[in-house]
C-alpha cells in the first residue's frame, strides 16, 4: 500500500488565486512528521512546511498553509495569493518515528505539477 | 551558513564506470540521508548515516551501492560499475538531530547520467 498518496498529477491556477494541493498517507505510527517540499525546473528540493502529528494547530508558513485533519489522514497544501514563481513540483512527505528508535527517513509522494497561469 | 554541498551537480559516466557523490552537511548537522529520484517520480530513501556509521540502508541496492560518512571530510556515496539504470538524480539531506520533529534541509542533487 502506498504510504503517501498525491492523486494530482497536475494542477493549474490563475495568477494570485490560492490552490489546494492533495496529499493522503497511511500510518499506524502514532507519532510522524508531514512535510511538502517544492521543486522547481532547476531541480533543487526546498522545505515548506512540516507538521507533526501532535501538533494541534495547523502549520502555517507565510502563503503556505497546511491543511492537516488526522482522522481522515490528510494534509493538505494551501497556496495562498499564487505568484507566477510557484509554478513547480510540489512533493508530500512524512517521516515516522520507526518502531522506539528516535530517527526517521522520509517518504515521498509521486508529486504535484503545479502551473500558475498569468 | 552553507546549505548541504554535493558535488559534482552533473555527472557523466558509461556503463561499468564507477561514479562517486559527495556530500557536506549543513555546519552542526551529524545525520545525512541519501536520496534517489528517478525520472518522472518522487524521491525514494537510499540510506541514512551518522559519522562513521550506517544506520539504516534499507533502501539500498544489495550490489554496486555503498556509501560512508567518515569521522572527517564528506558523506560519499559510490557506486560500482554503473549501468543505465542507474541514471537519476541523487539528493543528499541533513539534520540536526533525530525524532519526527524538525526540518530535513537538501542538497541541489547530482545527476548522474549513464551512457
Amino acid at each position: 500500500a502506498q504510504k503517501i498518496t498525491q492523486t494530482q498529477p497536475g494542477m493549474f491556477v490563475q495568477e494570485k488565486e490560492a490552490v489546494t494541493l492533495d496529499c493522503t498517507y497511511d500510518t499506524s505510527d502514532p507519532s510522524y512528521g508531514l512535510f511538502w517540499y517544492k521543486q522547481p525546473s532547476s531541480g533543487e528540493m526546498i522545505f515548506l512546511i512540516y507538521q507533526g502529528s501532535y501538533d494541534q494547530q495547523n502549520a502555517t508558513e507565510g502563503r503556505y498553509s497546511l491543511n492537516f485533519q488526522k482522522a481522515r489522514k490528510s494534509a493538505n497544501l494551501v497556496i495562498s495569493a499564487s505568484q507566477l514563481g510557484d509554478s513547480a513540483m510540489y512533493f508530500c512527505a512524512m517521516r515516522e518515528a520507526a518502531g522506539g528508535t528516535s530517527y526517521g527517513k522520509l517518504t515521498f509522494g509521486q508529486g504535484t505539477i503545479l502551473t500558475v497561469h498569468p | 551558513n552553507a546549505g548541504v554541498m554535493q558535488n559534482p551537480r552533473h555527472l557523466v559516466r558509461r556503463r561499468g564506470q564507477e561514479a562517486r557523490l559527495r556530500c557536506s552537511p549543513m555546519k552542526g548537522h551529524s545525520h545525512v540521508y541519501w536520496y534517489r529520484q528517478l525520472p518522472e517520480e518522487g524521491l525514494k530513501f537510499m540510506v541514512y548515516l551518522q559519522k562513521e556509521n550506517i544506520i539504516d540502508e534499507s533502501g539500498m541496492p544489495k550490489e554496486r551501492f555503498s556509501a560512508e560518512f567518515p569521522k572527517e571530510g564528506p558523506s560519499i556515496l559510490r557506486i560500482q560499475q554503473v549501468v543505465r539504470g542507474d541514471s537519476a538524480a541523487y539528493f543528499c539531506a541533513s539534520s540536526r538531530g533525530t525524532g519526527t520533529t524538525g526540518e530535513l534541509f537538501f542538497g541541489e542533487g547530482s545527476r548522474l547520467t549513464v551512457l
